[in-house]
């Protein structure tokens, strides 16, 4: 089974930066993923690490270190519309993903 | 836009109701998943299916009954359901089960409520 653990939630500031953390316990580690979801919405994929070191994609990066089993996604410049939920999941295996339950980040002008 | 739809966006359904969701992915994949995420609870497996196979059965009740008749198309058929079983129900396809990079897209959600 899987135990991953992210924060429930966390508030910024337009314009700064936010840094999701994300730690997980897997037997058969193959990929992570970081997804956001606004409300009502489906979640859209962000970012994929597989190897350790930093991803970068604009104003979001994504960061993994599989010995410590842990991830985050930076969020930079922040815009009100990043008002979300960010997943982390993790794959174990061919396909299976096991997700948390979601860091709700609020963004205040 | 993530070229997943599904149908209904809503449903309400009493618990001898039997209705079914309809998903369906304009991308090409050859797999498919359900998901069910309740309020404040992580993401479930429930099916998964690869080139109209089902791979994944995950201690799902037989309440739930999947379909899936193409690559292209999945359904989810539901029975006697339970107050419980009120959630956010997503589809998600994905290119190839199994490919390194390989990464699911969500559609919308079918936001369900038993009475």
């Amino acid at each position: 089974g899987q135990n991953i653990d992210q924060p429930t939630e966390m508030t910024a500031t337009e314009g700064a930066i936010v840094q999701i953390n994300c730690t997980y316990q897997t037997s058969g580690f193959n990929g992570l993923f970081w997804y956001q979801q606004h409300a009502g919405e489906a979640p859209t994929f962000l970012s994929y690490n597989v190897l350790d070191g930093l991803e970068e994609k604009g104003r979001f990066s994504s960061f993994l270190s599989r010995s410590k089993g842990y991830s985050y996604l930076l969020l930079k410049e922040l815009q009100m519309k990043d008002s979300a939920s960010y997943l982390c999941a993790v794959r174990d295996g061919d396909y299976k993903l096991s997700f948390g339950a979601g860091t709700t980040v609020t963004v205040r002008a | 836009e993530t070229g997943v739809t599904q149908t209904p966006r809503h449903l309400v359904m009493g618990m001898t109701n039997k209705k079914s969701l309809k998903c369906e992915q304009h991308l090409g994949h050859n797999a498919m998943y359900w998901y069910k995420q309740s309020a404040k609870k992580p993401l479930e497996l429930m099916f998964v299916y690869s080139l109209e196979e089902r791979v994944e059965n995950n201690s799902v009740p037989s309440r739930f009954s999947p379909e899936c008749p193409n690559s292209s198309h999945l359904f989810l058929h539901l029975h006697t359901l339970q107050p419980e079983d009120s959630a956010l129900y997503l589809c998600a396809s994905s290119q190839e089960l199994g490919a390194g990079t390989d990464t699911q897209y969500f559609g919308p959600g079918t936001r369900l409520t038993v009475l």
